[in-house]
């Protein structure tokens, strides 16, 4: 059966610091891979996807960026966090068109 | 207007009724319809899976696409207070390759005991 990792789980970090958060996939090969942040009351935006290794898009212009530099691995940064990047920050897969399956998230505080 | 409209609740029902869970639309493109369960603090539990119109069961739950009034419901029979989530629905259209997801922003249940 298939899985979804991300770590941490929590993260709290000033603002002006980097960012790294990781997801990993098992138990598929050639996931489409999916990065969301959900602030509350504003529902789940997508901020990027990616459908094959180093094949990366972006939905919205800021602060964060993507790799996926394995089949089954996708890693969100920053250079530099702003207050604005608080969030809950979710990972989710899908094969082909069907539906997607999210990671348990990483919750970010940024201060 | 919203692409994807849910009344974010709370919805509050006392244990073993029945739930009706509702989205409005107004993309006719979209063809396939999800409903997502998200306990507090974690992620989207994936509950229902259907394509294009008509009914689909699962348990105590029943999905529900009507494409011609754009409108789509989850109903929960015998609700327990481990229902209690919020409740989002997802949508999206024919995509070559991944599936880019429209998401109403929620609605909060609680079931209490």
């Amino acid at each position: 059966s298939q899985t979804i990792h991300q770590w941490p789980a929590t993260l709290v970090q000033p603002v002006g610091s980097p960012l790294s958060l990781e997801c990993t996939v098992e138990g598929t090969s050639n996931p489409n891979l999916y990065w969301y942040r959900q602030a509350a009351g504003r529902g789940l935006q997508l901020l990027f996807y990616s459908v094959g290794i180093g094949q990366i898009s972006s939905e919205v212009p800021q602060n964060l960026s993507a790799s996926r530099p394995q089949d089954r691995q996708f890693i969100l940064s920053s250079k530099k966090l702003l207050l604005s990047d608080s969030g809950f920050y979710l990972c989710a897969w899908s094969v082909q068109k069907q539906a997607q399956y999210f990671g348990p998230g990483t919750r970010l505080t940024v201060l | 207007q919203k692409e994807v409209e849910q009344d974010p609740g709370p919805l509050s029902v006392p244990e073993g009724a029945i739930v009706s869970l509702n989205c409005t639309y107004s993309n006719s493109a979209f063809q396939y319809f999800m409903w997502y369960r998200q306990y507090s603090r974690k992620g989207p539990e994936l509950l229902m899976y259907t394509y294009s119109s008509g009914n689909k069961e699962d348990g105590r739950f029943t999905a529900q696409v009507d494409k011609s009034s754009k409108y789509i419901s989850l109903f929960i029979r015998d609700s327990q207070p481990s229902d209690s989530a919020t409740y989002l629905c997802a949508m999206s259209g024919m995509n070559s390759g991944y599936s880019t997801l429209t998401f109403g922003k929620g609605t909060m249940l609680l079931v209490s005991p």
